[in-house]
């Protein structure tokens, strides 16, 4: 079954620290990948997805995003976080373009130390 | 652009009362999804829409727990009657489905509606 892997429950980093959020997927081909960020109190909020082409792709708010075939990974990375940048953050999975469910992890919770 | 609209933002209700959460989706969109986040559980889907049908209702917790999408701008999620374990944010989300095979259109989610039941 097709699964998402947030190996880290809360991450704290210092403000202008590097970030890199951890995310594992369980599934044979290539699935189409997300990251999401839930700021307190609001809905999910897309910052970067992954269907084909150049493994390493930019979102918004400065993030960026690797895929590793090899590996089934799609980390999440930041040089420097901003306070701002404290959230949740989900990463998820569709199986592929003919598929509607999304697979959300379980999610990510970031923490900013000033 | 609206984006997705939920109404109520927060609900407080006694249990057994009924519940009714309202979703109006991003125009032109006509896929349609409802889930429901706790602490316990992470965000879970409840069910969805396709062009207004039911596709797959499986994550819809019991029978208390009802959603319809009469036309394509409006959908309700209805908890009857309502119990203190469905307290929880509940989320619609919307989306344009992909005309080919190459892409897939994301998810819009709207801000939530925190319901608790006492």
């Amino acid at each position: 079954a097709q699964s998402v892997t947030q190996p880290d429950i809360h991450i704290t980093v210092s403000e202008g620290a590097s970030l890199e959020l951890r995310c594992n997927y369980s599934y044979g081909a290539t699935p189409y990948l997300f990251w999401y960020v839930q700021s307190p109190g609001q809905g999910l909020q897309l910052l970067l997805k992954y269907f084909s082409g150049d493994t390493l792709v930019q979102g918004i708010k400065g993030f960026e995003a690797e895929f590793k075939r090899s590996q089934s990974s799609f980390n999440l990375r930041k040089p420097s976080v901003h306070w701002s940048d404290a959230a949740e953050y989900f990463c998820a999975v569709v199986r592929d373009s003919s598929a509607s469910k999304i697979i959300f992890g379980s999610g990510t919770r970031l923490s900013i130390r000033p | 652009d609206a984006g997705v609209i939920q109404s109520p933002r927060h609900e407080v209700t006694e249990m057994g009362q009924e519940v009714t959460l309202r979703c109006k989706p991003i125009s032109g969109h006509n896929s349609l999804f409802w889930y429901r986040q706790t602490m316990m559980r992470g965000l879970e889907l409840l069910i969805y829409f396709n062009n207004n049908v039911p596709i797959d209702d499986s994550g819809m917790p019991e029978d208390r727990f009802s959603a319809k999408m009469p036309n394509a701008s409006f959908s309700t999620l209805k908890i009857q009657p309502s119990e203190p374990r469905d307290s929880a944010v509940y989320f619609c989300a919307s989306r344009l489905l992909a005309g080919g095979s190459s892409s897939y259109n994301e998810q819009f989610f709207g801000p939530g509606t925190r319901l608790t039941v006492l």
